[in-house]
């Protein structure tokens, strides 16, 4: 138990659905990350969030809807997703962000999302 | 040019062994280094941090860092078949908001 709780663990999705992932930190960080994981790549950071801030935002389609409404929640809003996005989806949590001797990422469980 | 590199593997090592497993990194101004493992199906999970040149150790891992030739290693005494899994090495880059992930080294220990 990393303090980082993500739900549901397994999504199946149609292309034309819409779904969320839901991501809480019990640790008392003020940053939020959502990662992607696909098979034999590395891990994609998609978004960071700093006290609720959106302050990174990779590149990510706009099929990919983050929301943050305080910081220990983290929410992935998913619409009209592709069969390439199935992959495992990471919530992480940091107590922030920026350089500090110490400051480390903590991952949740994992989303397990297949789109079909 | 990759952020961090690391050998896809896998890497086999018999059970009792001394595991080695490499990263190089591209920034020279990455401040803050990490090693996690994962297992198949589950997410990463911390096993180490290093910030300064040299040895960390922490039970049966060694993590080494040189900044100078810009890589970071994790070495694992006394190898254990639990000890089989994917580990990633993570890099902090100053001035950040971003922790770049290698692709990671699978590990195979055999009984």
């Amino acid at each position: 138990e990393t303090g980082v709780t993500q739900t549901p663990r397994h999504l199946v999705m149609g292309m034309t659905n819409k779904k969320s992932l839901k991501c809480e930190q019990h640790l008392g960080h003020n940053a939020m990350y959502w990662y992607k994981q696909s098979a034999k790549k590395p891990l994609e950071l998609m978004f960071v969030y700093s006290l609720e801030e959106r302050v990174e935002n990779n590149s990510v389609p706009s099929r990919f809807s983050p929301e943050c409404p305080n910081s220990s929640h983290l929410f992935l809003h998913l619409h009209t997703l592709q069969p390439e996005d199935s992959a495992l989806y990471l919530c992480a949590s940091s107590q922030n962000t920026g350089f500090l001797s110490g400051n480390t990422i903590y991952f949740g469980e994992g989303s397990w999302l297949t789109v079909v | 040019q990759k952020e961090v590199e690391q050998n896809s593997g896998p890497l086999s090592v018999p059970e009792g062994a001394i595991a080695s497993l490499n990263c190089t990194y591209s920034d020279r101004v990455s401040q803050s280094f990490f090693w996690y493992r994962q297992y198949s199906g589950k997410s990463p999970e911390l096993i180490m941090s290093i910030y300064s040149n040299g040895d960390k150790e922490d039970g049966r891992f060694t993590a080494q860092l040189n900044k100078a030739s810009q890589y970071v290693s994790l070495l694992i005494r006394d190898s254990q078949p639990s000890d089989s899994a994917t580990y990633l090495c993570a890099v902090n880059v100053h001035n950040f908001n971003k922790f770049y992930f290698g692709s990671g080294t699978k590990l195979n220990v055999k009984p």
